[in-house]
């Protein structure tokens, strides 16, 4: 039992370029989701995927794009990386917040710089 | 606009004892109040969550005191070890909805 895992574990990009960040849980968890985690800032969420099939706005999209491939894949597209978004990615998830409560497990992070 | 306000931003305590982590929310309509404890290069781990219908919650040297009418809660570490060296971050989310808040850290440092 892994957990959350994540792809890669460090990234440099250049102003521009384009990348996939790669999230998957092997728990059965229902709902999956993409943070970002800047100094001073703490964790804010980008998507979300409450269950397979439907994904939604976080509080900081912009720029984002993100991919339910099936229940265990969750996948966060930057199509023209920036500077701005140079952060830790974490992704987490959890297991069904509609019927219990319960926080996230969230993977070991993506150390992303834009250069 | 931080929906969860967390302080202080750093903490230094000495070995054995008592570490406090303080948080407050406007948003009346939260009532589920975990932490995490993030350790360097590792991701956020949940380590204990509040409901707002109790006033306390302990789990071996960590409590969480809940004040629903100050809209404030905190995170007790009782007895504290330098094991416990890590970042803390407080967080609150609205009935079982997908988002949680989350506040902006505390660097605990626990000295020998």
């Amino acid at each position: 039992n892994a957990g959350v895992t994540q792809t890669p574990k460090f990234q440099v990009l250049k102003t521009g370029q384009s990348m996939t960040l790669q999230c998957a849980q092997d728990m059965n968890h229902n709902s999956m989701y993409w943070y970002r985690q800047d100094p001073g800032m703490g964790l804010r969420l980008i998507y979300y995927s409450a269950s397979e099939g439907t994904t939604d706005k976080g509080e900081v999209p912009n720029g984002y794009n993100v991919s339910r491939l099936n229940k265990r894949e969750f996948s966060l597209r930057l199509e023209s990386a920036a500077p701005s978004q140079t952060s830790v990615y974490f992704c987490a998830s959890r297991l069904n917040p509609l019927r219990t409560s319960g926080g996230s497990f969230f993977g070991p992070g993506t150390r992303l710089t834009v250069l | 606009q931080q929906q969860v306000k967390q302080s202080p931003q750093s903490l230094i305590v000495q070995k054995g004892g008592i570490s406090i982590i303080n948080c407050a929310y406007e948003n009346t309509a939260f009532d589920y109040f975990p932490w995490y404890q993030q350790f360097p290069g590792k991701g956020p781990a949940l380590l204990i969550a509040i409901r707002p219908d109790v006033s306390e919650k302990k789990e071996g040297r960590f409590t969480i005191s809940f004040n629903k009418s100050a809209k404030q809660f905190s995170l007790h570490i009782m007895d504290s070890q330098p094991g416990d060296s890590a970042t803390y971050f407080c967080a609150a989310s609205r009935g079982y909805g997908n988002q949680f808040y989350f506040g902006t850290g505390t660097s605990l440092t626990v000295i020998p």
